[in-house]
C-alpha cells in the first residue's frame, strides 16, 4: 500500500539551531515527491519537486534531498518566520491516471 | 505565475442548505482539479478529482450525492456541499494541476473555511 510518514510530528527550534524533517515514502512508481509549507488557516504554498534519487533542491534556508525510500528538508539557521507547518506528497500511478499521497505533516515552531 | 483562487475565503450556512465553492487556475489550464478536506492539525484529505468534461472520481467513503463537483472548464470546478450538516463544517481546499507534460507540481488554492450552523 503506498504510504507516506513524516517525522517529526512537531518540532520546536530556537531561533538560527539548523536540522531536518524526515519524510519516509512506500510507493509504486513514483512520478514524484513534493514539499509544500502551509500556514494556519491558509492553503499549501508549493515549495519544492524531486524527480529522482540523488536530487537536491534549494531555495534559501531550505534544501530538499531525495534517496529511494526518503526524503529530508534542511533548515539552516532558521528564523521566526519559517515557522509554519511542512506537508510531503509523493505523485503515484492510479488505475491509468495518478494520485497524491500527502504526510501527515511536521508543526515547526521556531522561537525568537 | 500558477495562482489558483477560490471563492468563498469562509462561509456560513443552515443545517439543510446548500453551498457552493469555486476554484479557479488564474493563470493556467487545468486540465485535472482537485478537492480537499482538512480538519484542524491534520493533514489534507483528497475527496475526489475533477477532470474537464468528465465525471469527478470520488474517493472511498466520500458520498458523490452530497459532495457535487462539476469541471465546466479548463479554469473552473466547483464543489457543491448540498443539505450541509454540522459534521460537513471543515476547511476545504483545492489544487490544479497544468496538462501533463508540463509539471507534475500541485498548486493550491487559499482555502474554504465551511461552518454549519
Amino acid at each position: 500500500e503506498d504510504q507516506v510518514t513524516q517525522s517529526p510530528e512537531a518540532l520546536r527550534l530556537q531561533e538560527g539551531e539548523s536540522s531536518s524533517l524526515n519524510c519516509s515514502y512506500t510507493v509504486s512508481g513514483l512520478r514524484g515527491l513534493f514539499w509544500y509549507r502551509q500556514d494556519p488557516g491558509k492553503g499549501p504554498e508549493f515549495l519544492f519537486t524531486l524527480y529522482s534519487a540523488g536530487e537536491e533542491k534549494e531555495k534559501e534556508r531550505l534544501k530538499a534531498t531525495l534517496t529511494k525510500k526518503e526524503s529530508f528538508l534542511h533548515i539552516t539557521a532558521p528564523k521566526p518566520e519559517d515557522s509554519a507547518t511542512y506537508l510531503c506528497a509523493v505523485q503515484a500511478p492510479r488505475s491509468g491516471t495518478y494520485k497524491y499521497i500527502f504526510g501527515t505533516g511536521t508543526r515547526l515552531k521556531v522561537l525568537a | 505565475g500558477a495562482v489558483v483562487s477560490q471563492h468563498p475565503s469562509w462561509v456560513i450556512c443552515k443545517s439543510g442548505t446548500s453551498v457552493k465553492i469555486e476554484c479557479r487556475s488564474l493563470d493556467f489550464q487545468a486540465t485535472t482539479m482537485f478537492w480537499y478536506r482538512q480538519f484542524p492539525k491534520q493533514s489534507l484529505m483528497l475527496m475526489a478529482t475533477s477532470n474537464e468534461g468528465s465525471k469527478a472520481t470520488y474517493e472511498q467513503g466520500v458520498e458523490k450525492d452530497k459532495f457535487l463537483i462539476n469541471h465546466a472548464s479548463l479554469t473552473l470546478s466547483t464543489l457543491t456541499v448540498t443539505s450541509a450538516h454540522p459534521e460537513d463544517s471543515s476547511f476545504y481546499i483545492c489544487s490544479a494541476s497544468p496538462p501533463s507534460g508540463y509539471s507534475y507540481e500541485q498548486y493550491f488554492g487559499p482555502g474554504t473555511r465551511l461552518t454549519v450552523t
